[in-house]
């Protein structure tokens, strides 16, 4: 069992939707990070919690850490939000390396 | 600078051959990490730095990998006697507290 497990691998949603991304996690952690990979490959960090919530534009992010579990929201979803959404976490080990999720792809169709 | 820059931007390599890929960090951030992804989604941490120093290296195949980040030079991560297996996109990514800001990657092809 992965240690950083997100569901769905994969979502398809009409623009518009309001979309949710899980990321369940099983080891203690100093950090979360929510990243976006774009087809072309390049990744963005998106949020960096260690609790509750935080907001940007049109994407939201949460954490819960007494049931290790994180959710990335995104509103009003539109084509150009089409990527690969990934989940990492930093351990509370001290070594601050990521451990990734397997990715989310997120298709938004026009 | 204030992106993570990262040379070549592709690189082809017979099987047997070496390979080393360059990182820039951001100005005044302390951490460096190198990260490799295989198979577009899986991820494997491969070293850390703090500073010149290596911070974690315990995702490194050592027999082949080794990685460097000197004073005033880019970082460096070399691979002698390139294999198949290690055709993957390699990402460096460096901090200065926790969050961490990626490279546009080094794609390498070991044909």
């Amino acid at each position: 069992k992965n240690e950083v497990e997100q569901s769905p691998q994969n979502l398809t949603a009409q623009e518009g939707e309001f979309i949710t991304i899980n990321c369940s996690y099983s080891v203690g952690i100093s950090a979360l990070h929510w990243l976006q990979q774009h087809p072309g490959g390049g990744i963005v960090s998106l949020f960096m919690l260690s609790s509750g919530k935080k907001k940007h534009g049109r994407l939201i992010a949460t954490i819960n850490i007494q049931e290790k579990h994180s959710s990335l929201h995104i509103t009003a979803s539109h084509p150009r939000d089409s990527a690969v959404y990934i989940c990492a976490v930093v351990s509370n080990f001290g070594n601050e390396k990521l451990t990734f999720g397997t990715g989310t792809r997120l298709t938004i169709i026009p | 600078g204030e992106e993570v820059a990262q040379t070549p931007k592709h690189l082809v390599r017979g099987e047997g051959q070496k390979a080393k890929l360059y990182c820039a960090p951001i100005k005044g951030h302390s951490y460096v990490f190198w990260y490799q992804q295989v198979l577009k989604n899986e991820f494997k941490f491969l070293i850390s730095f703090q500073n010149e120093n290596v911070f974690d290296e315990t995702g490194m195949p050592k027999e082949r990998f080794s990685a460097k980040c000197l004073p005033n030079s880019p970082c460096s991560l070399e691979i002698q006697a390139t294999k198949l297996e290690d055709s993957a996109v390699y990402f460096c990514a460096s901090s200065l507290l926790r969050e961490q800001y990626f490279g546009p990657g080094t794609r390498l092809t070991v044909t």
